[in-house]
């Protein structure tokens, strides 16, 4: 079955230690999408990448790194930067069709939890 | 910028009850407007989009929903809630852009079902 999968599902981490949460997919979808979420704020955009080698920063980077070197591989790496990386971390990603818009489809999460 | 707003946090509606989830929305043109749903723990499922066409649109698990473009709105509609549409629902918006597709969400409504 074609789908998105994220590893490991829970993640516990000292403070101060950088750690990477792993997203593949095999829908053979061009763009990959890294979102936080928060209770009560709704997903918010950490990075985004529309082609393999290329990633831009969505609206909370700060504290997060990103590679694209495979087209089905998306890791997330949270830093020590990040100054309160407790949260569910959603991977999504969705074809690029001809400029139109298409949805979002997204993996199951990963609980980060940082002692 | 766009932004989505979901006015209710918490709903609790009766087994066979009707529900209502509302979705505002702000932009400047002619929004792509999506529903989500998520349950504990779990990914995202995208229960319906409105790209264009016909304003009532039909989603999977027997919801729909309206798109009012004179009130910025999207709500969510269910004739009969079942036990197992306890969880928590997602409005967004999404963006064509340079950059390719992008989505804002809402802060979410969680939905609790009384038997």
């Amino acid at each position: 079955d074609g789908g998105i999968t994220q590893s490991p599902k829970y993640l516990f981490r000292k403070e101060g230690q950088n750690v990477t949460l792993s997203c593949e997919q095999n829908l053979n979808h061009d763009a990959m999408y890294w979102y936080r979420q928060d209770p009560g704020q709704g997903l918010r955009l950490i990075y985004y990448s529309q082609i393999v080698n290329d990633f831009q920063k969505g609206d909370i980077a700060e504290g997060y790194s990103v590679s694209r070197e495979k087209k089905e591989s998306f890791p997330l790496t949270v830093t020590s930067a990040q100054k309160n990386p407790t949260a569910f971390y959603l991977c999504a990603s969705t074809p690029r069709r001809g400029g139109r818009y298409n949805e979002q489809f997204f993996g199951p999460g990963t609980r980060l939890t940082v002692l | 910028a766009q932004s989505v707003t979901q006015p209710d946090i918490h709903i609790t509606v009766s087994e066979g009850a009707s529900l209502e989830l509302r979705c505002n929305y702000s932009y400047g043109a002619t929004p792509y407007l999506f529903w989500y749903v998520q349950s504990p723990g779990q990914g995202l499922q995208l229960l319906l989009k409105y790209f264009s066409g016909d304003t009532l649109v039909q989603g999977i698990k027997g919801f729909e929903a309206e798109f009012k473009r004179s009130q910025s709105s999207f709500n969510l509609r269910k004739p009969s809630v079942h036990w197992s549409d306890a969880a928590e629902y997602f409005c967004a918006v999404g963006v064509l852009g340079a950059a390719g597709n992008k989505l804002t969400f809402g802060g979410g409504t969680r939905v609790l079902v009384k038997p």
